[in-house]
Formats: structure tokens, sequence, C-alpha cells
């Protein structure tokens, strides 16, 4: 199984700053398939990226996602207020189980 | 646009057996795709339990393997979980959504508690 360890687990930004997350694999992550979700209070996740770098329909271009191997990185540039949330890793290569980072909360300062 | 709905019951008793159903529209799921199950305790992160083909094959999380089963009702176009022998670790808001290696349509999520 991989194991998906994401980093910082929080922080503290203000509106308009740039913002990078990490997920780190414990192994290499076939195809780089690895997707990141945005999860609001109360609401289901949201993917924002799949395949490491494919930005899903209707995600702004503020959002832009890199990575390969075990390395992946979630960047949000200009923060707005409804960017202010948790965000999910998650790998999807070779076979099951998928599996989650378990998240990073980005709070406003 | 696809959407998904689950339904079920919100209490069940140690013991015994959660009964989940997830309700499909706008996409016919005897057509293609995986579709899977993900939970999330309280304050807590997700868990992938298991996804059931359009064939009706299925694979399931190693460490719920033994209590799970995921079944198909393509007439209703739904697809069900049900988890035995649960206890309070169990309780957790479930989601059902389409599995294309990553999710990309989810329910709105149901929360299940176990308790007596």
């Amino acid at each position: 199984e991989i194991v998906l360890t994401q980093s910082p687990g929080s922080l503290s930004l203000s509106p308009g700053e740039t913002v990078t997350l990490s997920c780190r694999a414990s192994q290499s992550v076939s195809s780089n398939y690895l997707a990141w979700y945005q999860q609001k209070p109360g609401q289901a996740p949201k993917v924002l990226f799949y395949g490491a770098s494919t930005r899903a329909t209707g995600i702004p271009d503020r959002f832009s996602a890199s990575g390969s191997g075990t390395d992946f990185t979630l960047t949000i540039s200009r923060l707005e207020p409804e960017d202010f949330t948790v965000y999910y890793c998650q790998q999807y290569g070779g076979s099951p189980p998928w599996t989650f980072g378990q998240g990073t909360k980005v709070e406003i300062k | 646009q696809v959407q998904l709905q689950e339904s079920g019951p919100g209490l069940v008793r140690p013991a015994e057996t959660l009964s989940l159903t997830c309700s499909v529209s706008g996409y016919s799921i005897s057509h293609s795709f995986y579709w899977g199950w993900i939970r999330q305790p309280p304050g807590k992160g997700l868990e992938w339990i298991g996804s059931i083909y359009h064939s009706g094959n299925t694979y399931y999380n190693p460490s719920l393997r033994s209590r799970v089963t995921l079944s198909l009702d393509t007439s209703k176009n739904q697809f069900s979980l049900k988890l035995s022998s649960v206890t309070a670790a169990d309780t957790a808001v479930y989601y059902c959504a389409r599995d294309r290696g990553y999710f990309d349509s989810w329910g709105q999520g149901t929360l299940v508690t176990v308790s007596s």
C-alpha cells in the first residue's frame, strides 16, 4: 500500500498570498496517477487535478499542480477567501488500494 | 451531468450490518466506469472502502475486505455497500462516487453512527 504524507498539516496565510502544498508518496506513484481534492466544511471533496497536473473542469487557473514519482505539489496563487479549507492528495496508480493523504488545512490569518 | 445520492439508516447497532445505497442519475452505471465508496470519520481524513465495475467486478480495501460487500442493481441504476460487524470505529460520513481511479463525481455524503 502506498502511504501519502502531506505537509504541512496546517498553515495560516492571508488572502492574496501564494501557498504550495506537498504530497510525498512512500513509493513511486505509477504513471503519476495522483489527484488533488478540495474539501469545504460539510461538503464532499471536489477534484482539482488528476494525473498529477491535469486541471479538472471549472478549476481556476490560480490553482496549479505538478510532480512525479514520489513528490507532488499543489500551488494556489492569489488566495481567495473561498480557498481557505482542506486539501487532500490521492494516488490511484498501479493496483488498489487507492489511498489518500491525511490532508492539509489552509487557514486564514 | 452525473449525480449521486446516498441513502440508508443513520444509526446502526454495534455488531450489526451497515447498508447503504447510492442512486445515480445522469449516467447509466451499466455503461462504464467503476463506482466506489469512501468514508470519513468525524474530523478525520478520507478512506477508500472499495469499488465495483459496471460488469460487477469488485475490489476492496484490504483493511476492510473481510467485512465489505459491494453490489450493483442496474435496473434501478444503483449500487450498494454492506459493512458487517460494525463497531464505533465505523462511525463516519459515507460517500459514494464515480471511480475513474480518481473520484470525479461525489454524493453529498451520509453520516452513519454506530451506537447502541
